[in-house]
Formats: structure tokens, sequence, C-alpha cells
């Protein structure tokens, strides 16, 4: 069966400092990938999705960036870190490219920026 | 372009009392629909989805949903809301290479 990790799931980081998030699947291979995060009581805002390895499709423009350097292993990142970023990030992954399926989540990261 | 609305932000129901989250979409074609429920600081787990056929779509822990052409919609119900039910629920249906979610509707559960 399929499974999907979120790495740290939970981080305190000061403005300024660098960000790695990590999301790893298992059981599955080409997943398309996808990065959401959910500021305290809002809804879904998608930041990056991949198709295949090295490709990167940006939706918001702002000081995070994502990469995915295995088949399924995707990672969010930062170089200097916002106030603003703080929030639940949520790393989520569907098969079968072409083939509509449901988008499955990971349990998500808590980012608190101080 | 493709949306999703939920028009409701806050619900508050009694348990054991009957529930409806209402979810529009704009979307030419048939489209797919889904229901999402997130409990407080939880992943998405997913609640039921409609790709075609019956319209009324069972999901898991009780949950149905109806697909209605002619309103453009797929609510969420559920008989009767047990105390556990309370969570964040997102309508949702895929657009392109990504999912387009609804803003969410927070359910509380009064004992």
């Amino acid at each position: 069966s399929q499974t999907i990790h979120q790495w740290p799931a939970t981080l305190v980081q000061p403005v300024g400092s660098p960000l790695s998030l990590e999301c790893t699947v298992e059981g599955t291979s080409n997943p398309n990938l996808y990065w959401y995060r959910q500021a305290a009581g809002r809804g879904l805002q998608l930041l990056f999705y991949s198709v295949g390895i090295g490709q990167i499709s940006s939706e918001v423009p702002q000081n995070l960036s994502a990469s995915r350097p295995q088949d399924r292993q995707f990672i969010l990142s930062s170089k200097k870190l916002l106030l603003s970023d703080s929030g639940f990030y949520l790393c989520a992954w569907t098969g079968l490219a072409g083939v509509v399926n449901e988008q499955f989540f990971g349990p998500g990261t808590r980012l608190t920026v101080l | 372009a493709q949306s999703v609305t939920q028009p409701d932000i806050h619900i508050t129901v009694s348990e054991g009392a009957s529930l409806e989250l209402r979810c529009n979409y704009s979307y030419g074609a048939t489209p797919y629909l889904f229901w999402y429920v997130q409990s407080p600081g939880q992943g998405l787990q997913l609640l039921l989805k409609y790709f075609s056929g019956d319209t009324l779509v069972q999901g898991i822990k009780g949950f149905e949903a109806e697909f209605k052409r002619s309103q453009s919609s797929f609510n969420l119900r559920k008989p009767s809301v047990h105390w556990s039910d309370a969570a964040e629920y997102f309508c949702a249906a895929p657009m392109g290479q990504n999912f387009v979610f609804g803003p969410g509707t927070r359910l509380s559960v009064l004992p």
C-alpha cells in the first residue's frame, strides 16, 4: 500500500533562517507531488507541484522553492524565512498521470517562524 | 475557470442531529468531485468521491453526498453527527494536473 511521510512534524525557526521540509512517498512510482500551505484558519494554498523528477511548477511567487531530486521525494526550501511563512505545510500525491484520482495527503508539518 | 465554493464558513450542530455541508462548483463538463475531512493538526482524509454514475455517493464514517447537476452542487450529509465529526471539511475538484479546493467549512459539534 502507498504511504506518504513528512518530516519534521513541527518546526520553530527564527526569521531569516533557512528551511527544508521533506516529503517522501512509498509504494508507488511516478506520482504527481504537491506542496500546500494552510495559514491559521485559512484554506489550502497550492505552492508547488511536480509531475516528474526535476520538474517543478510554482503557483505562487514567494521566497519558497521546491525540488524533486528523486521520483518519490519532494522538498520545500527557503533561504530566508519570513514571519508570513508560518503555517501548516501539507504534501500530497496523485498517481497515474492522465487519470483522475484523488489526492492523498501527508500528516503535515507545523512551521512557526518567530 | 473551474471553481469550488463552500458558502458556510462555520456550522454548529448538536450531537445526534443531521448535517448538511454545501458545496457548489462551476465547470462546463461533468465534474469529478471529492470531499475531504481534516481534524485539527492532521492531514486531509478522503471521505468520498464522485466520478460518474449514481449521483448518491456513500463514503466513510457514515457520510454521503449527492451530485445535483441542475444545482451545480455536491452537498455532504450525515444523518446523525458524532462529537468526533468536529473538523474542517473541504470540497475539491481536479483541474488539469492540480486540484481546486473550496475554502472549507468548520464543523463544531455541541454535546
